[in-house]
């Protein structure tokens, strides 16, 4: 089983759209999660970390259910600039590596 | 805002040459990493380097590997021998506790 799984995509939504992402990690006793974006040919660059309270940022929401194993991701009011892969990212136990999902491709249009 | 910083942004050898990729991390790190990413497919953990040791590699980070933090602000990857597989985008990160802030990467090339 991958460590961390996420949607496949392409995720192509009009401005405006709400959308959710999804993603699975293997390792229960995981103790970070974050979700990062990337655009084409860029670093990951932090897009929030994820609590198990869950958490908003603005338009953005994330959810964290331990027991599942499931972090969740969603974008309301979807800009253009959202456009970019969204990357599910994974701190295991005693560990300091990140253990990345392959990432979500969203394309929001106008 | 203080950000990580790497040279050269392309770097391009031909095969079984050595490689020295370059990072800074932020100043008040204390926590090192890097990360490769080939092309399509996912980010990858190479190494963390803390107190001036490894304190953890993958199995991606054999003995053609090494990390040196040769002052007080440099971070750098050596790769001793490179092959046709090491070309990917090397990203260098850097945190202070648990959240890793990356640098724009190395894009290495290996001809």
């Amino acid at each position: 089983r991958k460590e961390v799984e996420q949607d496949p995509g392409p995720f192509n939504v009009p401005e405006g759209a709400t959308v959710a992402f999804n993603c699975t990690y293997s390792n229960s006793a995981s103790q970070s999660f974050f979700w990062y974006r990337q655009d084409c040919r860029k670093e990951p660059k932090l897009l929030m970390s994820v609590y198990s309270s869950g958490n908003e940022d603005g338009r953005f929401t994330a959810q964290l259910n331990r027991a599942s194993q499931y972090i969740s991701l969603l974008i309301r009011d979807s800009k253009l600039s959202d456009s970019a892969t969204y990357l599910c990212v994974v701190n295991p136990p005693a560990g300091t590596a990140l253990i990345f999902g392959k990432g979500t491709t969203l394309s929001v249009s106008s | 805002e203080p950000e990580v910083t790497q040279t050269p942004s392309h770097q391009v050898t031909q095969m079984g040459q050595e490689v020295i990729l370059r990072c800074v991390p932020i100043s008040n790190h204390l926590y090192f990493y890097w990360y490769r990413q080939i092309l399509g497919q996912k980010v990858e953990f190479l190494v963390s380097f803390y107190n001036n040791e490894i304190s953890e590699k993958s199995e991606i980070f054999d003995d053609q590997f090494s990390v040196e933090r040769p002052d007080g602000s440099n971070f750098t990857l050596k790769i001793r021998s490179t092959k046709l597989e090491d070309s990917a985008m090397y990203f260098c990160a850097s945190s202070e506790e648990d959240t890793q802030y990356f640098g724009p990467g190395t894009r290495l090339t290996v001809l």
